[in-house]
Order: structure tokens, then C-alpha cells, then sequence
């Protein structure tokens, strides 16, 4: 069964750094992208980024560019979205999906399957 | 960066009505155009992929169709269980976007 499974949800301060992670199970890690998508309360989701485990590729969502940092460690099949310095405004819930990959710079595709979501709550 | 628009925000009907929501790129991106279902407190789910593809368990139920700029996701014979709000996605470029989402009440 296909699994992507996401660390538990965090309450931090503003200023704080913070990394969660995003372990999959079930398939062949490298044969899928893992993305990063935000939805901030009530609102609609948002595209954070991709990375593809196999060589570390990573592109980002201009939106997020310098403010988060997307890795993946092949080995331990899990994908990490982090912080260096939280905000009140990175309040939300982020999700982790699998996105079928094809070859370098093909992302052509859907999230065919997604984490439970982790929520981080930034508050003083 | 490609924006999708969805229309309407907001649709409620009542049960076994369909349903027929919109979304137009502000550019062509072919097919590779993808909706989800979203529920409360739930994560997305996978309805259609590459604008018609549909991987529901019942293709009658949800389905897709366009290409280029404009794309529709119907539901057929809508039942209490259809209550969510649904997205479109574009994978055609970088960054990849979503529609601000389509929510839908079952009276």
C-alpha cells in the first residue's frame, strides 16, 4: 500500500526553526517527485515546491524562494520541508504528494497520492 | 506564472443534480490539467488526470474534459458524500499552480 506518512503537528514561536517531514512507503521512492503544498486556514492550497529524491533536484515556487528549504533523503525514503526562522504568517497545513516522475525536468504530472498533513502553528 | 480561475466559488444543489465547475488558464497548458477533491479536515484526493483521465472508482461519476485554456470537471447524480471543495491544478509549467477552489454544498 502506498503510504505517505507526516510528522506531527508543531507549535512554535515566531523566530524558531522548524523541519517536518514526509516518509514514504509502499513504492519506489525514486520513481516519484515529492512536492510541497500549503494551505493556510480556510484558505486554498498552494504550490510550495518539488524536489526528486534520486539526484536532490529542487525547484521552488518563487512565493517561497530563500524562506523554506526542501531535501530529501533517498535512503530513508522521507522528504523534509524546513525553517530557519518561522513566522505567524507560515501558520497552516502543509501536505507532502508523489508526482510520477519521467526523466529530468519532467513534471508533467499529477499528485497521485498525499500525506495526512502536518500542521504548524507560529504564535508568541 | 499560469493562473487558473475556477467558476463558480461557491455552487449548492441538491441531491442527484449535476454539476459542472470551470477553469481557465491565463495560458494554454494542453492537457496536463488535474482536479482534486478536497473534504473537511481531509487531504486532497486525485478525481481526474491529464483533463479526462478519471480515477474515481466510477468514471461515470466524475469526469473531464477540455484542453488548451479552459477545462470543466462534472459530477454526476451528486449525492451528501460530494460535499467539497474541488481544485484544478496545472503541472504544464513551472511553478505549478491550483485554482482557488470550487465549493460545493449538497442541500
Amino acid at each position: 500500500e502506498v503510504q505517505l506518512v507526516q510528522s506531527g503537528a508543531e507549535v512554535k514561536k515566531p523566530g524558531e526553526s522548524l523541519k517536518i517531514s514526509c516518509k514514504g512507503s509502499g513504492y519506489s521512492f525514486t520513481s516519484y517527485w515529492i512536492g510541497w503544498v500549503r494551505q493556510m486556514p480556510g484558505k486554498d492550497l498552494e504550490w510550495m515546491g518539488i524536489i526528486y529524491p534520486g539526484d536532490s533536484d529542487t525547484r521552488y515556487s518563487p512565493s517561497v524562494q530563500g524562506q523554506v528549504t526542501i531535501s530529501a533523503d533517498k535512503y530513508a525514503t522521507t522528504a523534509y520541508l524546513q525553517w530557519s526562522s518561522l513566522r505567524a504568517s507560515d501558520t497552516a497545513m502543509y501536505y507532502c504528494a508523489r508526482l510520477p516522475y519521467f526523466g529530468p525536468g519532467n513534471h508533467h504530472n499529477a499528485f497521485d497520492h498525499w500525506g495526512q498533513g502536518t500542521l504548524v502553528t507560529v504564535s508568541s | 506564472e499560469v493562473v487558473l480561475t475556477q467558476s463558480p466559488e461557491f455552487q449548492s444543489v441538491t441531491p442527484k443534480e449535476k454539476v459542472t465547475i470551470t477553469c481557465r488558464a491565463s495560458q494554454s497548458i494542453g492537457s496536463n490539467l488535474h482536479w482534486y477533491q478536497q473534504k473537511p479536515n481531509q487531504s486532497p484526493r486525485l478525481l481526474i488526470k491529464h483533463a479526462s483521465q478519471s480515477l474515481s472508482g466510477d468514471p461515470s461519476k466524475f469526469s473531464g474534459s477540455g484542453s488548451g485554456t479552459d477545462f470543466t470537471l462534472t459530477i454526476n447524480n451528486v449525492e451528501a458524500e460530494d460535499a467539497a471543495t474541488y481544485y484544478c491544478h496545472q503541472s504544464s509549467s513551472l511553478p505549478q499552480t491550483f485554482g482557488q477552489g470550487t465549493t460545493v454544498e449538497i442541500k
